[in-house]
């Protein structure tokens, strides 16, 4: 199985940053990596595709990166709407999987 | 506007059986495959099944693989998953998820459903 190791767990951010969470996948996946967000008691939305897709509806702040192993999920300027968990998630090669969240809190 | 409802969960003793729906509107259900993503109290996702458009293909990740069943009724545009031999580990909001393209499975989840929760207690 691929195995995502998201990192940070947790950040804490002031309005306006800069936020940066990483994916690594345990074997190379290409560009098949998906972001979501993730609030509480509501199911995931899809950020980011194929590493850095924009998705329709989707605020322009939020962007991605990366590629084999390496991917990068950016927040440019944080609003306090924006904390979240987020999840990579990869769908090279069965089973898919995802990575095991990064929580974003406002300081 | 794409709608998905899941129902059919609820609580059920170890070793029990239930079987969840999810009622698709808002796009041609036949040329999408579905799938079902799960979340337990507190944990991160965890992907579990996943169908072809036509039904002909059916995948299932280990740890629900030979107890659970996905299939779907394209006529109703409905999944299903039928989960029998149900553990205490089964716990957990079961997302049906459309994927962003047509005719894959293996690809990104753009519509996804509120959950129905399956406690095993």
């Amino acid at each position: 199985d691929i195995v995502l190791t998201q990192s940070p767990d947790f950040q804490a951010v002031t309005p306006k940053e800069k936020v940066t969470i990483t994916c690594r996948a345990s074997q190379s996946i290409g560009s098949s990596l998906h972001w979501y967000q993730q609030k509480p008691d509501q199911s995931p939305k899809l950020l980011i595709k194929y590493a850095s897709q924009s998705i329709s509806g989707v605020p322009s702040r939020f962007s991605g990166s990366g590629s084999g192993t390496d991917f990068t999920l950016t927040i440019n300027s944080l609003e306090p709407e924006d904390a979240a968990m987020y999840y990579c998630h990869q769908s090279r090669s069965l089973p898919l999987t995802f990575g095991g969240g990064t929580k974003v809190e406002i300081k | 506007e794409v709608q998905l409802v899941e129902s059919g969960g609820g609580l059920v003793q170890p070793g029990g059986s239930l079987r969840l729906s999810c009622v698709a509107s808002g796009f041609t259900f036949s040329t999408y495959g579905m799938t079902w993503v799960r979340q337990a109290p507190g944990k991160g996702l965890e992907w579990v099944s996943g169908i072809s458009g036509s039904g002909d293909t059916t995948l299932y990740a280990d740890s629900v693989e030979g107890r659970f069943t996905i299939s779907r009724d394209n006529a109703k545009n409905t999944l299903f998953f039928q989960m029998n031999g149900l553990g205490v580990e089964d716990t957990a909001v079961y997302y049906c998820a459309r994927p962003i393209e047509p005719l894959r499975v293996m690809t990104a989840l753009i519509y996804w459903g509120r959950g129905t929760l399956v406690t095993v207690s």
